[in-house]
């Protein structure tokens, strides 16, 4: 079955960086596009950034754009985030999901990893 | 940006109720619309996309509607598993934008 698995989040200070990780299985990772989501606490959902599957298109948020990074290793079948320069306003549950047929809707998710920025 | 209006914020129902959620968006989008469940510490699940297709698995309580700008979320018979919160998502056009969700909760 399909999973999406991430990890790397956790208590950085204003200003550092962390590397996300989504571990992807149960389907064939190379070909599809992919995007990282985030909740901060007590809001809503919030798309940051997409890859295309050979990762020749990328978007970002202009929230996230200019610091943080989305790249892919389809021979690990894994999607990756850098963020960089680390906000306060960046703590949230990150989530990636996979996009079923180029079509930009997402139908599986992962069940999110935590990142805590202090002031 | 595509600015997603979702309405209510908050919805409280019993079971068997008919639970209809909205969204309105700032622009044409089309049918470009899916529909997500989350509940805490779970992933979002995907209930409908196309504004009206219902995603594999979804059971059919749950249908959805509209076009353009309009669009209907709607629940027949609300279930004790269906409390959770609920998001529209445009995806007409990047960035890609949420609604601001509505919580139901119990009556």
């Amino acid at each position: 079955q399909v999973q999406l698995v991430e990890s790397g989040g956790g208590l950085v200070k204003s200003g550092g960086s962390l590397r996300l990780s989504c571990v992807a299985s149960g389907f064939s990772f190379s070909g599809y596009y992919m995007s990282w989501f985030r909740q901060a606490p007590g809001k809503g959902l919030e798309w940051i950034s997409y890859i295309s599957s050979s990762a020749t298109t990328i978007y970002y948020a202009d929230s996230v754009r200019g610091r943080f990074t989305i790249f892919r290793d389809n021979a690990k079948s894994s999607l990756f985030l850098q963020m960089n320069s680390l906000r306060a306003e960046d703590t949230a549950v990150y989530y990636c999901a996979r996009d079923p047929d180029a079509d930009n809707y997402f139908d599986y998710w992962g069940q999110g990893t935590l990142v805590t920025v202090s002031s | 940006d595509i600015q997603i209006t979702q309405s209510p914020s908050t919805l409280s129902a019993s079971v068997g109720d008919r639970v209809t959620i909205t969204c309105r968006a700032s622009q044409s989008i089309s049918i470009w619309l899916a529909w997500y469940q989350h509940k805490p510490g779970k992933a979002p699940k995907l209930l409908i996309y196309r504004a009206s297709t219902l995603q594999s698995g979804v059971p059919s309580r749950f249908s959805g509607s509209g076009s353009e700008t309009e669009f209907t979320l709607t629940i027949n018979s609300l279930q004790p598993d269906d409390f959770a919160s609920y998001y529209c998502m445009q995806y007409n056009t990047y960035p890609l934008t949420f609604g601001g969700g509505t919580k139901v909760d119990i009556k």
